[in-house]
């Protein structure tokens, strides 16, 4: 069965470091998304991604957060300069064109730790 | 600010029992609805989707929609102890990609 997946499974960084956050979506899906969850809260929505640019995103989405898609499979988010509340697990979601069904599916995260 | 409203629980029920969870949401243009089951330290996993009132079947699954009482349901039958987890219910509005999520209701099965 198809999955999105998502690399590292772990980044531990310094504050004011820069990250990227790599997911490969299903491939067949066109919208991919950023959500992200701080321990013990809920899954916050960043960003959603269609047809090569931004479509959506959060107030969370500042100018420190970025997102690329430079080829056919990685979907990136770039944190400019990390800070510790970044910590958090980061979720990337797929789902196939938003007029056959809104079904977004989930990769088994990034947990990112900011020291 | 558009709220999901979820009980934290914990929820205990018996095994083999049907447990209940429940979601309000204040968005009135919300028009699609999801349940998610996520297990600790893992990621949210995709039990139900659910766009019209009434019930929707799915194996021990049924989602129960309401959307004059914004209210979205979840019922488990026959309850296992692999079902033991946190269940999140997620909610799209008509024009945005976004989901919002609840905080979670926490459901434990005993044996």
């Amino acid at each position: 069965e198809p999955e999105v997946t998502q690399t590292p499974s772990h980044q531990v960084t310094q504050m004011g470091q820069e990250v990227i956050l790599r997911c490969v979506p299903i491939s067949n899906h066109l919208y991919f998304y950023w959500y992200r969850q701080i321990l013990g809260q809920k899954v916050e929505f960043l960003v959603s991604f269609y047809n090569n640019e931004i479509s959506e995103k959060s107030e969370i989405f500042d100018d420190q957060f970025s997102v690329e898609r430079p080829d056919g499979s990685n979907f990136t988010l770039k944190i400019r300069s990390t800070k510790l509340e970044d910590s958090a697990m980061y979720f990337c979601a797929s789902s196939e064109d938003p007029g056959r069904t809104y079904e977004q599916y989930f990769g088994p995260g990034t947990r990112l730790t900011v020291t | 600010q558009k709220e999901v409203e979820q009980n934290s629980g914990p929820l205990s029920v018996p095994e083999g029992a049907i447990a209940s969870l429940n979601c309000t949401y204040s968005d009135r243009g919300s028009q699609s609805f999801f349940w998610y089951r996520q297990y600790s330290g893992k990621s949210p996993e995709l039990i139900m989707s659910i766009y019209s009132n009434g019930d929707k079947e799915d194996g021990r699954f049924t989602a129960q929609l309401n959307k004059a009482s914004q209210y979205v349901s979840l019922l488990i039958r026959d309850s296992q102890p692999s079902d033991s987890a946190t269940y999140l219910c997620a909610v799209k509005a008509g024009t945005a990609s976004k989901l919002t999520f609840g905080t979670g209701t926490r459901l434990q099965v005993t044996l």
